[in-house]
């Protein structure tokens, strides 16, 4: 049974400050790695795809990933308002065409 | 990123009818597209893998007689929510995967279910 496991929160940040997010995945095979952002009632847009162990920057957005602890992580740079959504860690076990296992997301708020 | 469209966005029925849900990749040919569903306050699941000119693979628990899709061409998967109840009340969301992409998903709007 795959497992994609993150804390609901809601996290709580102030304008400006770093906003951590983290995952955890059960699957060992597990080869792709993403981080959607899901604004209320909207569908997930995706933020950032990882695949190899070690860092992933893009913008005010950095991905980690430790495949040996399971554990991939999000962190925003620069915290904006904006950035207030449900984040959701997703994984696919990789090999192709597969659907993702999603993690039940963090609310994020950003506090003005 | 891919281009994926849903229709409707919104549908009402009454219990019992069917529904039947679009979902279109506007700007490539999408041989695997995947079903989802998202109850309140709750993650994605998914549902099926659509692939274009055979049978869909359904999820464990996921019934096929009643969520019917059908991938008639490359760029579009319809869902059939058949003899609707109050409990299949969800928002649907369809994605494509483009082969450019490494597995990344790209998602619909989705579609909002409310069976009365």
């Amino acid at each position: 049974q795959k497992e994609v496991e993150q804390n609901s929160g809601p996290l709580s940040v102030p304008e400006g400050a770093i906003a951590s997010l983290n995952c955890t995945y059960s699957d060992r095979g597990s080869q792709s790695f993403f981080w959607y952002r899901q604004y209320s009632g909207k569908s997930p847009e995706l933020i950032m795809s990882i695949y190899s162990n070690g860092d992933k920057e893009d913008g005010r957005f950095t991905a980690q990933l430790n495949k040996a602890s399971q554990y991939v992580s999000l962190l925003i740079r620069d915290s904006q308002p904006s950035d207030s959504a449900t984040y959701l860690c997703a994984v696919n076990l990789g090999g192709g065409a597969d659907g993702l296992t999603f993690g039940k997301g963090t609310h994020l708020i950003i506090q003005p | 990123g891919a281009v994926v469209s849903q229709h409707p966005s919104w549908v009402i029925c009454k219990s019992g009818t069917s529904v039947k849900i679009e979902c279109r990749s506007l700007d490539f040919q999408a041989t695997t597209m995947f079903w989802y569903r998202q109850f309140p306050k709750q993650s994605l699941m998914l549902m099926a893998t659509s692939n274009e000119g055979s049978k869909a693979t359904y999820e464990q628990g996921v019934e096929k007689d009643k969520f019917l899709i059908n991938h008639a061409s490359l760029t579009l998967s319809t869902l059939t929510v058949t003899s609707a109840h109050p409990e299949d009340s969800s928002f649907y969301i369809c994605s494509v995967a483009p082969h450019w992409t490494k597995e990344t998903q790209y998602f619909g709007p989705g579609t909002r279910l409310l069976v009365l």
